[in-house]
């Protein structure tokens, strides 16, 4: 079955206490993205990766930073969390970039508080 | 530069009543267009999308939009609400070389036994 898995999906932490969302694909996609929800702003990406070791930014990169080591995984990691960073965030895949038309495929969801 | 507009934050139906859901976008390329649900402690799930041909586009649990270029929209319908069809739904668009999709800010449909 294709998936998209994060982990974890409910999360409580403190401001500055360093954080590791996962995301994993096993469609074989070359590209990945993380995306944030916020109420009445829909869904923004905070940064994207073509392929392996290459990544840019999205629209809302501030204070996340990515990685891409291997291809099915690409973690969010977020360094020092502030509470603006309070938000649901999914991890997305596809096999070509968004502009082909294809369907991406979103993960369930990572909902991150931070006090 | 593009952009989704979807009017209406709330939505409420009763079972068995049409549903129409709107979003209209504005691009300077033909773009691709997509719905998006998110039911109540899910991720997204792909609802439809149009990338060319047909402009009216089936999609799962009886859902169909139609894409008007001169009215720069993109409306979601379903001819007959269900208790389940109660969800948040996200018109997208993706277009001249992104590499991501934009979303509307979504609109949660409540539907009423």
């Amino acid at each position: 079955e294709a998936q998209v898995t994060q982990n974890p999906r409910y999360l409580i932490t403190v401001t500055g206490k360093k954080l590791t969302v996962t995301c994993s694909q096993n469609m074989n996609h070359e590209y990945m993205s993380w995306y944030r929800q916020d109420p009445g702003l829909g869904l923004r990406q905070i940064y994207y990766s073509m392929n392996v070791e290459v990544t840019d930014k999205g629209d809302v990169p501030e204070g996340y930073k990515v990685s891409r080591k291997e291809k099915r995984n690409f973690p969010l990691i977020l360094e020092s969390p502030s509470p603006n960073q309070t938000s649901l965030y999914f991890c997305a895949s596809s096999s070509t970039a968004a502009y082909s038309g294809n369907t991406i495929y979103f993960g369930e969801g990572s909902w991150l508080t931070v006090v | 530069a593009q952009s989704v507009t979807q009017l209406g934050s709330h939505v409420s139906v009763s079972e068995g009543a049409l549903v129409l859901l709107r979003c209209n976008y504005s691009s300077s390329v033909p773009p691709y267009l997509f719905w998006y649900v998110q039911y109540p402690n899910q991720g997204l799930q792909l609802l439809l999308k149009y990338t060319t041909g047909a402009t009216l586009v089936k999609g799962i649990n009886g859902f169909e939009a139609e894409f008007k270029k001169s009215e720069t929209s993109f409306h979601l319908t379903k001819p007959s609400a269900h208790m389940s069809d109660a969800a948040e739904y996200f018109c997208a668009v993706s277009a001249d070389s992104s590499y991501k999709l934009i979303f509307g800010s979504g609109t949660r449909l409540l539907v009423r036994p």
